[in-house]
């Protein structure tokens, strides 16, 4: 069945950083990817998708970009801010509903 | 407007209480769905709505009973609960098809005891 898989976290990183967040997925087809994130105590928002093969998503300084050769969906940012900490969940969108990866936490000091 | 709104956000009961959990988009979306989701862990599917109809149940207990009105609400009916049904429980909505997000709701933040 359609999987994903996300890097282990918590990620902690210092203010200013370089964000990489691994993301990779087994599906049939060629389904839609996305990232949500979540703050402490709230929903998941959207923070971006990509729909087709090197489709690139972007929001907020954040990039993904979809790799069908190596099925992955890898979440960066050139500089991260202490708002950034939060939960990232990799998603992908099967035949009949969304599939999460187990999520990343991320911690950014000031 | 991208709301999903969700009532109450926090909900305490006992376990031979009836409560409901109520769930509201105005964003013309024809699929909605419950979540489940326990501490750092990613949210579980529970029920899906499609134009109005129940399509999928994932053999979720039936002390849990959804309930979809409308095309715009959607209500989780809750009985007889036990502790460990303690857990964060999201409301998403969206427009149906392959390529959509889902969008989320708050979130009820709920407690047995």
């Amino acid at each position: 069945g359609d999987s994903v898989t996300q890097m282990e976290g918590p990620v902690t990183l210092s203010e200013e950083a370089f964000l990489t967040i691994n993301c990779t997925y087994t599906a049939t087809g060629y389904p839609s990817l996305f990232w949500y994130v979540q703050y402490p105590g709230e929903g998941l928002q959207l923070l971006l998708k990509a729909t087709k093969a090197d489709d690139k998503g972007s929001n907020k300084g954040f990039e993904a970009t979809y790799r069908k050769e190596t099925t992955s969906f890898h979440l960066e940012k050139g500089s991260v801010q202490v708002s950034d900490s939060a939960v990232y969940f990799c998603a992908l969108r099967g035949y009949t509903k969304l599939v999460f990866g187990a999520g990343t936490i991320l911690r950014v000091k000031s | 407007d991208t709301e999903v709104t969700q009532t109450p956000k926090h909900l305490v009961m006992g376990m031979t209480n009836k409560k409901s959990l109520k769930c509201e988009q105005h964003m013309g979306h024809r699929a909605m769905y419950w979540y489940k989701q326990k501490a750092k862990k990613p949210p579980e599917l529970m029920f899906v709505y499609s134009y109005e109809k129940l399509s999928i149940n994932e053999s979720v207990p039936s002390r849990f009973s959804p309930e979809c009105p409308n095309s715009s609400l959607l209500n989780l009916h809750l009985h007889a609960l036990q502790p460990e049904d303690s857990a964060l429980y999201l409301c998403a909505s969206s427009q149906g098809g392959a390529s959509t997000e889902a969008f989320f709701g708050q979130g009820t933040r709920l407690t047995v005891v």
